[in-house]
């Protein structure tokens, strides 16, 4: 079946304008996660969602990042008034439930000019 | 907090075995994985430990030790294609985040 897809692939925007990531699960996975991987860094929580349950936001680095989801399908990540430290790869990731395998997208490439 | 460490580097032939390790500190966990992630590309699953022990899967095969903090992913019957960086991650006890370390790069030449 069809894997976990991120949108656009690739994005490049100037300091100060507003992003916004969008990640469609794979079908039937309750869990999604956010993650972001800076050059030559390992990966990054950032936020978890399960269900209709109150997401896990403890990984988002500055209220600058916010994501929502709407009940077990589609999530966006907006960052807003972007910086170039934000330049990253942002990956979606989903799964079955809480404490199962994660499959991930193949992110979105964010290059913050 | 959790700190997770890897080799940044290694190198080996076609057809030989490699040994990846990971060490990490941490309060409590609720399972290990091992990703691989190609350049370019998005990581995927090889391995799961919840328990002590040795997980076997084809030519990859993941071991734990949670009295020692320590994980190792072996592969054998080394090809090109497993030429990526390998992903060491503890699941948190809540379940709701991987904490990753940096990965190792493995380089594999005929």
């Amino acid at each position: 079946g069809a894997g976990v897809s991120q949108s656009p692939s690739n994005k490049v925007t100037e300091k100060g304008k507003d992003v916004e990531l969008r990640c469609d699960p794979i079908s039937g996975h309750t869990a999604l996660y956010w993650y972001r991987q800076r050059l030559g860094q390992g990966l990054e929580f950032l936020i978890y969602f399960q269900g209709n349950s109150a997401p896990d936001k403890s990984g988002l680095p500055s209220d600058r990042f916010s994501a929502e989801r709407t009940g077990e399908s589609v999530s966006t990540l907006t960052i807003q008034r972007t910086q170039q430290e934000d330049s990253a790869v942002y990956l979606c990731a989903s799964g079955p439930g809480q404490k199962e395998t994660q499959y991930f997208g193949p992110g979105t490439r964010l290059l913050v000019l | 907090g959790q700190n997770i460490d890897q080799p940044t580097e290694m190198t080996a032939t076609e057809g030989a075995i490699v040994q990846i390790n990971c060490t990490y500190q941490t309060s409590g966990f609720n399972g290990l994985f091992w990703y691989q992630q190609h350049a370019g590309e998005a990581p995927t699953f090889l391995s799961y430990n919840v328990l002590d022990g040795l997980e076997e899967k084809g030519r990859f095969s993941s071991f734990l030790s949670r009295s020692k903090g320590y994980s190792y992913l072996l592969l054998k019957e080394l090809q090109m294609k497993d030429s990526a960086s390998y992903l060491c991650a503890l699941a948190n006890q809540a379940g709701t985040a991987l904490i990753f370390g940096k990965g190792t790069t493995l380089s594999v030449s005929s």
